[in-house]
């Protein structure tokens, strides 16, 4: 079945520094793939999403490219600033019978001024 | 404002009392379902609707029932909590579920069962 892995948390960075959260997938068709993000005390939001290979999903300064030959979409941002600080999670959709959304376990950033 | 809420956001019960979470969105989406996160394990599906009165089982449906008697509405219904049910719960919605879709999230119920 469908899976996401994402890299294991938590992740503390100072204000300013580059984010990589990385993220793999193994599925089978073509999924579109999402980056949520949950701050604290509040449910999940879209943070940014790709729907084909090569597609570049971008918002609020982090990008993450879906790459189909290494079954990965990865997500950046070259400055974090404190207000960036919650969970992120890599999710997939492959538009099957449950319609579902696949999620990785979450990954929690803190961002230190 | 677009959105999907959930009540009560903070509840403790005890072993056998059934209780009811609401969710409700005012989106005019066909596409419901309820999510469960636990800590390491993400989010998983408990149970999904496609439309008015179509319901149907996601992976972890167990010790859960729901309904959609209403397009607005899809409420979660633990009939005789137990404490592995302890966990935070959350409603989403989408036009039709499709691969593309982008789900809105509710809040989130956070439920303790003792």
């Amino acid at each position: 079945g469908d899976s996401v892995t994402q890299m294991e948390g938590p992740v503390t960075l100072s204000e300013e520094a580059f984010l990589t959260i990385n993220c793999t997938y193994t599925a089978t068709g073509y999924p579109s793939l999402f980056w949520y993000v949950q701050y604290p005390g509040e449910g999940l939001q879209l943070l940014l999403k790709a729907t084909k290979a090569d597609d570049k999903g971008s918002n609020k300064g982090f990008e993450a490219t879906y790459r189909k030959e290494t079954t990965s979409f990865h997500l950046e941002k070259g400055s974090v600033q404190v207000s960036d600080s919650a969970v992120y999670f890599c999710a997939l959709s492959d538009g099957g019978s449950a319609r579902q959304l696949t999620f990785g376990s979450g990954t929690q950033l803190t961002v230190l001024p | 404002e677009a959105q999907v809420t959930q009540n009560p956001r903070y509840l403790i019960t005890v072993t056998g009392k059934k209780l009811t979470v609401t969710c409700s969105q005012n989106m005019n989406h066909e596409y419901m379902s309820w999510y469960r996160q636990d800590p390491g394990l993400g989010l998983r599906q408990i149970y999904y609707s496609m439309n008015v009165e179509v319901t149907d089982k996601g992976d972890v449906p167990e010790g859960y029932k729901v309904s959609r008697k209403e397009k607005r509405n899809f409420p979660l219904i633990l009939e005789s909590p137990s404490p592995n049910q302890t966990s935070l719960y959350f409603c989403a919605s989408s036009w039709t579920g499709g691969r593309t879709d982008t789900q809105y999230f509710g809040p989130g119920t956070r439920l303790t069962v003792l």
